[in-house]
């Protein structure tokens, strides 16, 4: 099956500067790469994603990367806020043959005001 | 926030004993999932259902088990035969092939 890995697994940073949360994955056949936020003692919810036919999508302050050669992917949140303070987790998988999706550990964002 | 529900929100157990988490979703969603959430592990599948009456082991199957009759609700039964059932438990729900899961508020099982 699908391997996610996620680095770093705590990340501290200064309010207005960017973090940067990467992953990698092992099965080639993944075409879809979520990223979902969780507030401490809430639920995940989506915040971007991308397929594997794009390289990169922005929304405001966040965007995605996407290296299909390279099976990695990373997050990109730009003027961070303390509100950008969260877990982040990747994951990657193929839901239009109905399959799993694979989680990443998670980051733990400490935006420091 | 979603329209997926999980009860309780806290549960104690003793050792030996089985116990059921719900899990209703008024999404009309077709595909229901279970999740274990521990530190620093992420979130981990323990079984999902694409369609009612039809159910797959995830990663972590063992020492659980999971019924879908209806197409709203997807209870999970932690049994006694789970060596390490303490964790936080999350259910999801997605239409068959799409793309974001929608997460329920989560249900924290301590095993006393």
């Amino acid at each position: 099956g699908e391997n996610v890995e996620q680095h770093p697994s705590t990340l501290s940073v200064q309010e207005g500067d960017s973090a940067v949360i990467k992953c990698t994955y092992s099965d080639s056949a993944s075409n879809y790469f979520p990223w979902y936020k969780q507030e401490l003692g809430k639920r995940p919810q989506l915040i971007i994603d991308i397929r594997s036919n794009v390289g990169e999508k922005k929304d405001q302050r966040i965007a995605v990367t996407l290296n299909k050669t390279a099976k990695h992917f990373s997050l990109h949140i730009t003027e961070t806020q303390p509100e950008d303070s969260a877990v982040y987790f990747c994951a990657a998988g193929t839901p239009n043959t109905g399959n799993q999706f694979y989680f990443g550990t998670g980051t733990s964002l400490t935006v420091i005001p | 926030d979603g329209g997926i529900t999980q009860s309780p929100k806290y549960l104690f157990r003793k050792e030996g004993q089985n116990v059921t988490l719900s899990c209703e979703q008024n999404l009309n969603h077709d595909a229901m999932y279970w999740y274990r959430q521990d530190p620093g592990q992420g979130l981990r599948l323990i079984y999902y259902s694409q369609i009612v009456n039809d159910f797959q082991k995830g990663d972590i199957a063992e020492g659980y088990s999971v019924s879908r009759e209806k197409k709203e609700s997807f209870p999970l039964t932690v049994t006694s035969a789970q060596k390490n059932p303490t964790a936080f438990y999350l259910c999801a729900s997605s239409i068959f092939g799409g793309n974001e899961q929608f997460f329920g508020p989560g249900t924290r099982l301590t095993v006393l």
